[in-house]
């Protein structure tokens, strides 16, 4: 049972490149997230789904674009990277507490750096 | 403002003692309420979940939620240097009502001095 699996583990780019960060977790959870993490700022919530098909907006979603086309796989896209988009990004994998959806399983992160 | 306080230390405690982490919070939709581990260089782990006011206890991990301050606390007895880490709060509301989205403190670090 691997969990929650982030890929890359580090990436650096240029501004304007583009790329997708990969998210995979083998739970059968429904409940997926982004999140990136910045120093003092906590984590924040870029985009998150609810199940295949069904995807919304976090706190900080512009930039970021987001596809939920099977339960196992969420995959975040930066469309131009710009500096202001280096940041450590966590995605999140979650079950039901009593009927509640919540961030239970996070992966182990992606540090991406913008230059 | 945001709507959930922590301090983000650091914090410096020698082992054996008792730790106490704690969080303030604006909303009063929150119901749920979250502890979580971080080691450096890692994802956050969950550690503790609470539902409304109350206290939690598992092992040497206790958290209270006090809905009515709102400010949540977690205690850690015995401490270890194994528990050197940030601990994050988090919280969110009822799902359905516009308030699922989970909502997280900045952090505490934590040192445990052997």
């Amino acid at each position: 049972n691997a969990g929650v699996t982030q890929t890359p583990k580090f990436q650096v780019l240029k501004t304007g490149q583009s790329m997708t960060l990969q998210c995979a977790q083998d739970m059968n959870h429904e409940y997926m997230s982004w999140y990136r993490q910045d120093p003092g700022m906590g984590l924040r919530l870029i985009h998150y789904s609810v199940g295949a098909g069904i995807t919304d907006q976090g706190e900080v979603p512009n930039g970021y674009n987001v596809s939920r086309s099977t339960t196992e796989d969420f995959p975040l896209r930066l469309l131009s990277a710009a500096p202001s988009q280096t940041s450590v990004y966590f995605c999140a994998s979650s079950y039901k507490f009593g009927g509640l959806n919540t961030e239970a399983f996070f992966g182990q992160g992606t540090r991406l750096t913008v230059v | 403002q945001k709507e959930v306080e922590q301090d983000p230390g650091p914090l410096s405690v020698p082992e054996g003692a008792i730790v106490s982490l704690n969080c303030t919070y604006s909303n009063s939709a929150f119901q749920y309420f979250m502890w979580y581990r971080q080691y450096s260089r890692k994802g956050p782990e969950l550690l503790m979940y609470t539902y409304s006011s109350g206290n939690k206890e598992d092992g040497r991990f206790t958290a209270q939620v006090d809905k009515s301050s709102k400010y949540i606390s977690l205690f850690i007895r015995d401490s270890q240097p194994s528990d050197s880490a940030t601990y994050l709060c988090a919280m969110r509301g009822v799902p359905n009502f516009g308030n699922e989205k989970l909502t997280f403190g900045t952090g505490t670090r934590l040192t445990i001095i052997p």
